[in-house]
């Protein structure tokens, strides 16, 4: 099984700023499975990224994904008040099953 | 639209049994996998196990395998989640999500539903 470790366990920064979240595997992983999610307290995870550099629909440009193998990387450039959240990388692997990192909360310093 | 309404909050004893569910409208509901994840109270999100609703084929994770069932009603575009015999460790929110597979094979998992929050207590 495939193992998401992802880091910092917290960021704190002010608005404005630009956030840097590390996802690593512990295996090599195809990019195409590799999707970033931000979930606000009380709110249902949504779905940022997908095939580690594509943005869903509706998602503003400020997010984006990079990475391949093992590291993976979501960087918010500018960091707006309503991106204080939790974000977990998400990797698609074999049987079918899906695992999740730890998650990463981005909180106003 | 593409929506997934998930049944109301459940307020449980430890022994009891429980079925959740979770609607999909706004799309053809058996060409999509509905996904169940488990975020206990606090914590990170977990992948419970999957079903595709065209012929009900699930996959479960090992840390679930045998301890839930998944299921689904395609003639009424619902998939279910249950428990025969709740625990207090059973406590947790409860998320459907529909899963996605892109032109070059991206897989995510695109829409959610609002969660159902499950409590056992005696």
């Amino acid at each position: 099984e495939i193992v998401l470790t992802q880091s910092p366990g917290t960021l704190s920064l002010s608005p404005g700023e630009r956030a840097t979240l590390s996802c690593r595997a512990s295996q090599s992983i195809s990019s195409s499975y590799l999707a970033w999610y931000q979930q606000k307290p009380g709110q249902a995870p949504r779905l940022l990224i997908y095939g580690a550099s594509s943005r869903a629909t509706g998602i503003p440009d400020r997010f984006s994904g990079s990475g391949s193998g093992t590291d993976f990387t979501l960087t918010i450039s500018r960091l707006e008040p309503e991106d204080f959240a939790v974000y977990y990388c998400q990797q698609y692997g074999s049987s079918p099953s899906w695992t999740f990192g730890q998650g990463t909360k981005v909180e106003i310093q | 639209e593409v929506q997934l309404v998930q049944s109301g909050a459940e307020l449980k004893k430890p022994g009891e049994s429980l079925r959740i569910s979770c609607k999909g409208s706004g799309y053809n509901f058996t060409s999509y996998w509905i996904n169940w994840v488990r975020q206990m109270p606090g914590e990170g999100l977990e992948w419970m196990g999957r079903i595709d609703p065209s012929d009900s084929y699930t996959t479960y994770s090992p840390s679930f395998q045998g301890h839930v069932t998944i299921s689904a009603d395609k003639s009424i575009s619902t998939a279910y989640l249950q428990w025969s015999s709740l625990k207090a460790s059973h406590t947790a929110m409860y998320y459907c999500a529909r899963r996605i597979v892109g032109v070059n094979l991206q897989d995510a998992f695109d829409f959610w539903g609002l969660g159902t929050m499950v409590t056992v207590s005696s």
